[in-house]
């Protein structure tokens, strides 16, 4: 069975920085694209990368390149995202999505939330 | 960008009756359309892809219908659990995915 298991939320300060993960399991890692989609408080849903760990190969919302990196450690089945120096405005739940083979998310994550916050 | 638009916003239904959401895209999108379901505080979950493929293990009250740039997710007759959110998806623009800005389907 597929699953999709997030790191823990997250209480940051502005100007930090902060890397959350996601592991995956019941499948081969390397052979499917693991992206990312972020949802604000009481909104909706916005992609912002993705990526392909069997080569790296990645890309990226143009609303989101620069503002973050995604990268993974296929050795461990593990991709990542992270933010060289947090805004408040990134105070949102970020949930890690597998990509059914070019398309549509078939697997999401439980979710991390990040809260940005003096 | 292909821009995605649900309607309505909030859909108030009582339980035993069908639901009709609606997802139009900015250009033509064949039936390269994903909805999801995203109940309160969860992850969303795939419903519907392809337009109307069922997702495995969604009950066949749930159809999904349209090409083009007209899409449609029936619930024929809602259940208490159906409360949620549900969002379209286009993703013939990959990996530039759009999403809807969501439906809430209320119980009456």
């Amino acid at each position: 069975e597929v699953h999709l298991v997030q790191s823990g939320a997250e209480l940051k300060k502005p100007g930090e920085s902060l890397k959350i993960s996601c592991r995956g399991s019941g499948y081969s890692f390397s052979h499917y694209w693991i992206g990312w989609v972020r949802q604000k408080p009481g909104k909706g849903l916005e992609w912002m990368a993705i990526m392909y760990p069997g080569d790296s190969e990645t890309r990226y919302s143009p609303s989101f390149e620069g503002q973050v990196t995604i990268s993974a450690d296929k050795s461990i089945s593990v991709a990542y995202l992270q933010w060289s120096s947090l805004k408040a405005s990134d105070t949102a739940i970020y949930y890690c999505v597998r990509d059914s083979s070019g398309s549509f998310f078939d697997y999401w994550g439980q979710g991390t939330l990040v809260a940005v916050s003096t | 960008e292909i821009v995605m638009t649900q309607s309505p916003v909030t859909l108030s239904v009582s339980p035993g009756e069908r639901a009709t959401l609606s997802c139009r895209a900015s250009q033509n999108i064949s039936n390269i359309l994903a909805w999801y379901q995203q109940r309160p505080d969860q992850a969303p979950r795939l419903l519907i892809f392809g337009a109307s493929t069922r997702a495995t293990g969604i009950p066949a009250r749930f159809s999904g219908s349209g090409s083009g740039t007209e899409f449609t997710l029936t619930i024929s007759s809602l259940q208490s659990e159906d409360l949620a959110v549900y969002y379209c998806q286009q993703y013939t623009d990959w990996p530039f995915f759009t999403f809807g800005g969501g439906t809430k389907v209320e119980i009456k």
